[in-house]
């Protein structure tokens, strides 16, 4: 089964710094994606990046990117330029690419920032 | 829809009681899946429907746990004498088929006291 972890409960940035949370994951399979989500005080999960397993580039997204590293099955998230907006849960994701439980989402436990003005 | 929409927003029911959760996804979307959400922890995989038809329950914990989506369209989750440990946020999300962006409703928050 596909685990994701997540190691840091908490962090916190001042504005306009940058900062990188950390998650890891174990999977026997080859093709998957990999995700970082954002949970504001909503509840609603929001989309902040995606990585598919086969690309080596890493994706990124405006002030968001990721640091993929497969081989070690590490998947950090970095942002830059930090907002007060930017403050939430953060939760990252596993699913399985192709075949098989190609839907589910596998999530972390998550890692709470707070971005200090 | 614009966007997934779960009611109600939060639900306080008693131990024992019957409770039923709506989720509306986005218009076309044939994929539709409900996640639990216990605190201090990520969301957990419950069920997913593609169409009417539920593909995949392995994640409903017991017998007490159970989920429709007659129409395709509009689905319920549905829990019978809840049990104070059932208290969680319950999401659901949509995506247009199985292997597609999933998109989140607001979840309803869900206390049995």
């Amino acid at each position: 089964a596909q685990t994701v972890t997540q190691s840091q409960p908490e962090m916190s940035v001042q504005e306009a710094e940058t900062v990188t949370l950390s998650c890891t994951y174990d999977t026997s399979e080859s093709d998957y994606y990999l995700f970082w989500y954002k949970q504001p005080p909503s509840r609603q999960m929001i989309l902040v990046i995606r990585q598919e397993a086969y690309k080596q580039q890493n994706a990124t997204e405006n002030r968001f990117s990721v640091n993929f590293q497969k081989a070690a099955k590490s998947f950090s998230l970095k942002i830059s330029d930090s907002q007060l907006g930017d403050a939430a849960m953060y939760f990252c994701a596993y699913r399985l690419q192709g075949r098989g439980s190609n839907y589910k989402l596998t999530f972390g436990k998550g890692t709470l920032l707070t971005v200090n003005p | 829809g614009a966007g997934v929409s779960q009611t109600p927003s939060n639900k306080v029911t008693e131990k024992g009681k019957y409770v039923e959760l709506r989720c509306d996804p986005i218009s076309g979307h044939t994929a539709l899946y409900w996640y639990r959400q216990s605190l201090g922890q990520g969301p957990e995989f419950l069920i997913y429907f593609q169409g009417t038809g539920a593909a995949d329950d392995s994640g409903l914990p017991n017998d007490r746990f159970f989920a429709v989506r007659p129409e395709g369209s509009v689905s319920t989750l549905k829990i019978q004498r809840t049990e104070r440990g059932d208290s969680a946020v319950y999401l659901c999300a949509s995506s247009i088929t199985r292997n597609t962006e999933a998109f989140f409703g607001q979840g309803t928050r869900l206390t049995v006291v």
